[in-house]
């Protein structure tokens, strides 16, 4: 139990468009969902906490709207980058925490953002 | 605001020597503490967990870590390393029952067999 899923797992697209990556808890229902950027040989950075049904919180330095997040359902969280440049060219990773009194993340597998 | 220390970047070691990653925090107050390893192309695994009581703590695959009060310590260890254990292990600490979720930078581990 407690699996995490991410699609797409890799996506290339062109300066000033805009990405979607989805994060679906599959075996159960996240009340909380994070999302951490993760730089080649670098720690994952937490860019957000999404709570399902309100708006979500943004760690400092992170601009929301460049990465919009929505929280949608108990399983599902998304996250758009928007008007993408290539610095924004990195790994995604999104986990979730099963119920309120869950201390634990659930990662899932990443997705590989490319903006060329 | 909470911060999170590994001591090595990366560790080389030869099969069947024995490990031990060191793992410190800075935030005060209760702590839940985990290791992840995250192995070559594969995303993160939880490996072990503390949140309460008996300090040592065992995981999965032979890894257990020792939790220290007093030293904001939460080092990892396992007796005989194999090649299999080669990846990149991250120490991560939650303050306040899961809030503030913080990973350390990780050390890469590389086994030589």
């Amino acid at each position: 139990g407690a699996v995490v899923s991410q699609h797409p797992s890799r996506v290339i697209c062109k300066s000033g468009t805009s990405v979607k990556i989805e994060c679906r808890s599959l075996d159960f229902q996240a009340t909380t969902m994070f999302w951490y950027r993760q730089f080649p040989k670098q720690s994952l950075m937490l860019m957000a906490t999404s709570n399902e049904g309100s708006k979500a919180t943004y760690e400092q330095g992170v601009e929301k709207d460049k990465f919009l997040i929505n929280h949608a359902s108990l399983t599902l969280s998304t996250l758009t980058v928007t008007s993408a440049h290539p610095e924004d060219s990195s790994f995604y990773i999104c986990s979730a925490r099963r119920g309120t009194n869950s201390y634990e993340q659930y990662f899932g597998p990443g997705t590989r953002l490319t903006v060329t | 605001a909470q911060s999170v220390s590994q001591h090595n970047h990366h560790v080389i070691l030869s099969e069947a020597a024995s490990l031990e990653l060191g793992c410190n925090y800075s935030y005060g107050g209760t702590v839940n503490l985990f290791w992840y390893v995250q192995y070559p192309g594969q995303h993160l695994q939880l490996l072990l967990k503390y949140f309460s009581g008996d300090p040592l703590v065992k995981g999965i695959k032979g890894f257990e870590a020792e939790f220290i009060k007093s030293k904001f310590s939460f080092n990892l260890r396992k007796p005989s390393v194999q090649w299999s254990d080669t990846a990149e292990y991250f120490c991560a600490v939650g303050e306040n029952y899961g809030q503030n979720f913080v990973f350390g930078p990780g050390t890469r581990l590389s086994v030589l067999p």
